[in-house]
């Protein structure tokens, strides 16, 4: 069965650094997203991406965040300067349309130090 | 108000109970509701999409009341490997993004 997979599995950094953590989606799906949930919290949205181009963000997507697909099956979510309580696990999703099943990766933890 | 909420639980079962949850959201525009499961420190895994005629896949059970603008999910003959952390999830018309409940701690005990 088709899976969306995320790497790493879990990124330590100290604070101010930039991270970059990628996901490659379900290879038919056309809409992707990034999730974040912090422990113990629930899982809140970030920004959704359809034909090249942010089509959703959220308040938490600042101006720090940024998304990207590089290439064909790759869709990445940098932090420029990751902040102590950008810790937390980041889930990147796809679906085939919208509105419409979404399928989770296994997620990144970051931590920030 | 909150746009999603959940009983947080922990509901704590005997094997072979019945459970329910419920959860109840708040905006009227919302089109489409999910329940997925967690398991510790692992990704939002699809249980089952949730329509207004209500749905079965198994021992499970989802129903939608749009006018009391809640769901809920039935779980019977509860197994051990059911415990886990059950998440409700609305999507709104005109938006891409999941919005989530907290979720609902379930242990099946032996």
């Amino acid at each position: 069965e088709p899976e969306v997979t995320q790497t790493p599995s879990h990124q330590v950094t100290q604070m101010g650094q930039e991270v970059i953590l990628r996901c490659v989606p379900i290879s038919n799906h056309l809409y992707f997203y990034w999730y974040r949930q912090i422990l113990g919290q629930k899982v809140e949205f970030l920004v959704s991406f359809y034909n090249n181009e942010i089509s959703e963000k959220s308040e938490i997507f600042d101006d720090q965040f940024s998304v990207e697909r590089p290439d064909g099956s790759n869709f990445t979510l940098k932090i420029r300067s990751t902040k102590l309580e950008d810790s937390a696990m980041y889930f990147c999703a796809s679906s085939e349309g919208a509105p419409s099943k979404q399928f989770f990766g296994p997620g990144t933890r970051l931590t920030v130090l | 108000r909150k746009e999603v909420e959940q009983d947080p639980g922990p509901f704590n079962v005997p094997e072979g109970a019945t459970v329910a949850f419920n959860c109840t959201y708040s905006n009227s525009a919302s089109q489409s509701f999910f329940w997925y499961r967690q398991d510790c420190r692992k990704e939002p895994k699809l249980l089952m999409s949730v329509y207004s005629s209500g749905n079965e896949d198994g021992r499970f059970t989802a129903q939608l009341n749009r006018a009391s603008q809640y769901i809920s999910l039935l779980i019977r003959d509860s197994k051990l490997s059911d415990s886990a952390t059950y998440l409700c999830v609305v999507l709104t018309s005109g938006t891409y993004k999941y919005i989530f409940g907290t979720g609902t701690r379930l242990k099946v005990l032996a």
